[in-house]
């Protein structure tokens, strides 16, 4: 399995407070990305990153900012949560030198806005 | 914009054959790819196809048609542990910045019953 962990794996958190979730991995893959995952939805994108201190948004990244200082670490930040941000987060790494570049996930963050 | 259609639940007998079709229709393609997500956990690879036929890995085969924007996924020899979420996701082309731009279908839910 690739080395992809997230913290936390859950919170409960009130409307209006700012919550940053962050996603580690040791496999020193090149992209690494944020998707949200709801009921009646496919996996979503919300950013993406290309390198350090490089990031992109995706379909999704309304009220989401995203950071990568390191390779390793690529943190996720709601600036002032609201209740339809309950969702689980899911990160995921790729690096284009596989043969299908595709991705491996994270085990996910499940995070309710009260 | 991006379209991808799976049926959203499915029963199958342990130890019987079942196939799980994926429909899509998007401004590109540049591969397909087959994940399972058990209930709670991450989703995990398992297959790709970027040209027509069939691609075969074990108890597991996934088909493409690119002209009818069709795929398939086959499972023989059903096990009770294959009960979860098979999600079809299509690669729409790879970013300007070489990060894939995937697209994830909702999600078939597979019941494996003895």
């Amino acid at each position: 399995d690739a080395g992809i962990t997230q913290s936390p794996r859950h919170k409960v958190t009130e409307t209006g407070t700012p919550v940053t979730l962050r996603c580690h991995q040791t496999e020193n893959h090149r992209y690494m990305y944020w998707y949200r995952q709801d009921p009646g939805h496919g996996l979503r994108l919300i950013h993406y990153s290309y390198g350090v201190k490089d990031t992109d948004k995706g379909e999704v990244s309304d009220g989401y900012s995203v950071s990568r200082s390191k390779t390793e670490d690529f943190l996720l930040t709601l600036e002032s949560a609201t209740s339809s941000q309950t969702s689980v987060y899911f990160c995921a790494i790729s690096e284009n030198r596989d043969r299908g570049h595709e991705q491996y996930f994270g085990p996910g963050t499940r995070l309710t806005v009260t | 914009g991006q379209n991808i259609d799976q049926p959203t639940e499915m029963t199958a007998t342990e130890g019987a054959i079942v196939q799980i079709n994926c429909t899509y229709q998007t401004s590109g393609f540049n591969g397909l790819f087959w994940y399972q997500q058990h209930a709670g956990e991450a989703p995990t690879f398992l297959s790709y196809n970027v040209l027509d036929g069939l691609e075969e890995k074990g108890r597991f085969s996934s088909f493409l048609s690119r002209s009818k924007g069709y795929s398939y996924l086959l499972l023989k020899e059903l096990q009770m542990k294959d009960s979860a979420s098979y999600l079809c996701a299509v690669r729409d082309g790879l970013l300007e910045t070489g990060a894939n731009n995937l697209f994830f279908g909702t999600g078939t839910r597979l019941t494996v019953i003895p």
